[in-house]
């Protein structure tokens, strides 16, 4: 039992490229969000997913996409990339219609952009 | 916006005594939780408190929740060295799905 895997783990990008983060869970979980962590901060929702074939904006949407491939995975692109999302990307799952969200963490993405 | 702010921002203890830490939050909530971030890690969810709460335990963990100051306290006791992290409040604003996630305590516990 993996629990939530990211890849890759680090990655470096110059501005403009582009780059997708893979998410994968297996707690047979229905829902899936994406964070960023920058120093000193907190987690801010960037997208998330309440269930297979939705998605929705989270605080700081601006600069990606999402896509949820199947009930499993869940993506993350960066169509063009900028030094301002050189950042910590976790990904997380939950249980749909839990009252209490108790999220499930992946170990993150280190991406910099030059 | 941050929904829930820790204090301090940075605690250093010695091994074996209690570190307290603080959370406020601005709107009412469903619940709060208490998560640990190891250095370079994920976040591991520690503990959950319900609005209708005002205490809970687990372990060496002890969490108190006033909805009226808007606030909640995580005590750790019996501090280990191993329980250096930062440890983070979220809050739940109802029966919806997104946590909103304050800045983090960072929290040293020197042996």
């Amino acid at each position: 039992n993996a629990g939530v895997t990211q890849t890759p783990k680090f990655q470096v990008l110059k501005t403009g490229q582009s780059m997708t983060l893979q998410c994968a869970q297996d707690m047979n979980h229905n829902s899936m969000y994406w964070y960023r962590q920058d120093p000193g901060m907190g987690l801010r929702l960037i997208y998330y997913s309440a269930s297979e074939g939705t998605t929705d904006k989270g605080e700081v949407p601006n600069g990606y996409n999402v896509s949820r491939l199947n009930k499993r995975e869940f993506s993350l692109r960066l169509e063009s990339a900028a030094p301002s999302q050189t950042s910590v990307y976790f990904c997380a799952s939950s249980e749909q219609g839990s009252p209490y969200n108790e999220q499930f963490f992946g170990p993150g993405t280190r991406l910099t952009v030059l | 916006s941050q929904q829930g702010e820790e204090d301090p921002q940075a605690l250093s203890i010695q091994e074996g005594e209690n570190a307290t830490m603080n959370c406020s939050y601005k709107t009412s909530i469903n619940n709060l939780q208490w998560y640990r971030q190891n250095s370079g890690r994920g976040l591991v969810h520690l503990i959950l408190i319900r609005s209708n709460e005002r205490e809970k335990h687990s372990g060496r963990l002890r969490v108190t929740l006033d909805t009226s100051k808007k606030s909640s306290s995580l005590l750790i006791t019996a501090s280990r060295a191993a329980d250096t992290a930062s440890y983070f409040c979220a809050t739940a604003p109802g029966p919806a799905r997104q946590l909103t996630f304050g800045s983090g305590t960072q929290l040293t516990v020197l042996p």
